[in-house]
């Protein structure tokens, strides 16, 4: 079965300056893909970035961006020049391509909460 | 942008209550799907619904759990006789499809459920 961890419960980062997330998970599958999620205090999960496994190159979006190692199966965020909007809780998720496990459903990691410091 | 709506927003009940949580996913989309947060916990996963039956379930869906699409656009998620640990934000989700990009699921804003 698949999992995700994220063993950064908590991560500080003064405002203006760049921080790493770290999730690592496990699958035998080839065929998947990956998300951050940012949950705010409202609780609303937001999509912050995607990236698809059959694709090398990391995803972006604007000050966020991914390191995804597949061999290592580590899929870590960056959040560049953070603001205070970025203070929330930030989910890494899998989801099975499917096409052996035929399962779609998304496997969340614990969660890290993101303080930003002004 | 078309979005997944829940209402209510949040839900109190008393212990043994009935419940029924609603959702209208997106339009096009054909599969939908539950979850469930604790509070301070990762989000898990309830049920995956497709052409009006379960596609797949977890082991916290037990009997108490039902799923329903009354109509042609809400997506209902009822628990028979709520229980103190059922108190949790339920988002319901939606994709186009199963695979590929068109699995992508999008979340509703979640409903806060409280038992008392």
């Amino acid at each position: 079965a698949q999992t995700v961890t994220q063993s950064q419960p908590e991560m500080s980062v003064q405002e203006a300056e760049t921080v790493t997330l770290s999730c690592t998970y496990d699958t035998s599958e080839s065929d998947y893909y990956l998300f951050w999620y940012k949950q705010p205090p409202s609780r609303q999960m937001i999509l912050v970035i995607r990236q698809e496994a059959y694709k090398q190159q990391n995803a972006t979006e604007n000050r966020f961006s991914v390191n995804f190692q597949k061999a290592a199966k580590s899929f870590s965020l960056k959040i560049s020049d953070s603001q205070l909007g970025d203070a929330a809780m930030y989910f890494c998720a899998y989801r099975s391509g499917g096409l052996t496990s035929g399962t779609y459903k998304y496997i969340f990691g614990t969660g890290t909460r993101l303080k930003v410091l002004a | 942008e078309p979005e997944v709506t829940q209402t209510p927003s949040h839900q109190v009940t008393q212990m043994g209550q009935e419940v029924i949580l609603r959702c209208v996913p997106i339009s096009n989309h054909l599969y939908f799907y539950w979850y469930r947060q604790i509070l301070g916990q990762k989000v898990e996963f309830l049920v995956s619904f497709y052409n009006n039956e379960i596609s797949e379930k977890s082991e916290i869906f037990d009997d108490q759990f039902s799923v329903e699409r009354p109509d042609g656009s809400n997506f209902t998620l009822k628990i028979r006789s709520t229980k103190l640990e059922d108190s949790a934000m339920y988002f319901c989700a939606s994709s186009e499809g199963r695979s590929g990009r068109a699995g992508e699921q999008f979340f509703g804003p979640g409903t806060r459920l409280t038992v008392l």
